[in-house]
């Protein structure tokens, strides 16, 4: 069954300490992405990658940190720079950057601060 | 740079009804509009995009350049359709397959 799959679906962080989101996918596509989804405001993004080994930021990349060193898993860390992280987080995929293809989405990670 | 503005956080109708999602958008170049939609405890999901210019599970969406908007309608609201709306842009010329979000709209479709 092909798709994205985003682990843990619930997350605990305590203060000073970095945490990572889990994204894999299946699905073959060259370009993953970060978001994260706080209500009433949409989704924003925090990174991308085009290509394995490459990623670029979005439009709210402090405090966070990815890899790309497989083409099927783009970790997120949310590190202890983030100050206020609490949030749902979403990530996606799509066949490439130039695509315009839909993005498929995972079922997220619902972020809390301890 | 492109921003998309869904006017209504909630938006709540009786099963028959009509519902039109506002979705409005700026950006200065040839825009790419879609609708994704978020049911409950599913994944967010692409609903259409107007470059189908299809009808998804009833619902339509004309792209109207001279408004900047991408209004979201459906005739007769059924309850399945309650869920969360987000309206999404695509700009050409950038580095590919960035989208832009709006804020979302909750629909509730009461009985």
């Amino acid at each position: 069954d092909g798709g994205i799959t985003q682990s843990p679906k619930y997350l605990f962080r305590k203060e000073g300490q970095n945490v990572t989101l889990s994204c894999e996918q299946n699905l073959n596509h060259d370009a993953m992405y970060w978001y994260r989804q706080d209500p009433g405001q949409g989704l924003r993004l925090i990174y991308y990658s085009q290509i394995v080994n490459d990623f670029q930021k979005g439009d709210i990349a402090e405090g966070y940190s990815v890899s790309r060193e497989k083409k099927e898993s783009f970790p997120l860390t949310v590190t202890s720079a983030q100050k206020n992280p609490t949030a749902f987080y979403l990530c996606a995929s799509s066949i490439n950057i130039q695509s315009n293809q839909p993005q498929h989405f995972g079922d997220g990670t619902r972020l809390s601060i301890l | 740079a492109q921003r998309v503005t869904q006017p209504e956080k909630l938006l709540s109708v009786f099963k028959g009804a009509p519902v039109e999602l506002k979705c409005n958008y700026s950006y200065s170049g040839s825009p790419e509009l879609f609708w994704y939609v978020q049911y409950s405890r599913q994944r967010l999901q692409l609903l259409l995009r107007h470059i189908s210019r299809e009808s998804i599970k009833g619902f339509t969406a004309d792209l109207n350049k001279g408004e900047t908007s991408f209004h979201l309608k459906k005739p007769f609201a059924q309850e399945e359709d309650s869920a969360m709306y987000y309206c999404a842009l695509r700009s050409d010329g950038n580095a590919g397959n960035m989208l832009t979000f709006g804020g979302g709209t909750r629909l509730m479709v009461k009985p």
